[in-house]
């Protein structure tokens, strides 16, 4: 079955600074890759979502990155700020009705 | 804004009682499912729900169930609750295929 890998898993970056967040996913058949955000106290939640025909898709300060190739795909966040310290969760999945299979998770720490 | 309601934020319950977590979604949405977060491990799916009265197994199922007698509701039962079912279990709801999941807030259950 399908296995996701998320690196690292803490990081602490100074404000305004960008942050990357890497994850791998085993099954090449895999095409809907969603992140999540943590915040202390409350469930995950949607920031942004990837299809595999796109490459990139971009939010305000927030984007990701898919390489089906390589079987990567990753978060980028830049200019970073206090309020987005949380926990990243990548997914993967592969049609419609298989499970998400979630990453580990990172716990980002961003030092004003 | 699209909302996943958990009945309780915090439980407290005794070692082979029965527990009941609810879970209400107002978005129309057909699917519906239950996790489990602990640190370390991540989240882990224990039951979901692409249909009323329809359930499937995730993977952790054992020692609990669910029912799903309204499209909106779902809810997650341990049926005789122990020390290793104390967790932060997560409810989330998604409209379809290749949707994002949107979670509750979670209730973070302690079996004593």
């Amino acid at each position: 079955g399908e296995n996701v890998e998320q690196h690292p898993s803490t990081l602490s970056v100074q404000e305004g600074d960008s942050a990357v967040i890497k994850c791998t996913y085993s099954d090449s058949a895999s095409n809907y890759f969603p992140w999540y955000k943590q915040e202390l106290g409350k469930g995950p939640q949607l920031i942004i979502d990837i299809r595999s025909n796109v490459g990139e898709k971009k939010d305000q300060r927030i984007a990701v990155t898919l390489n089906k190739t390589a079987k990567h795909f990753s978060l980028h966040i830049t200019e970073t700020q206090p309020e987005d310290s949380a926990v990243y969760f990548c997914a993967a999945r592969k049609t419609s009705y298989d499970k998400v299979i979630f990453g580990p998770g990172t716990s980002l720490s961003v030092i004003p | 804004d699209v909302k996943v309601t958990q009945s309780s934020r915090y439980l407290v319950k005794r070692t082979g009682e029965k527990v009941f977590l609810e879970c209400v979604q107002d978005m129309d949405h057909e699917n519906m499912f239950w996790y489990r977060q602990d640190p370390g491990l991540g989240l882990r799916l224990i039951y979901f729900s692409y249909d009323v009265k329809m359930k499937e197994k995730g993977d952790i199922p054992e020692g609990y169930s669910v029912s799903r007698e309204k499209k909106e509701r779902f809810s997650l039962i341990l049926e005789s609750a122990s020390t290793n079912q104390t967790s932060m279990y997560l409810c989330a709801s998604s409209l379809g295929p290749i949707q994002g999941y949107t979670f509750g807030s979670g209730t973070r259950l302690t079996v004593v």
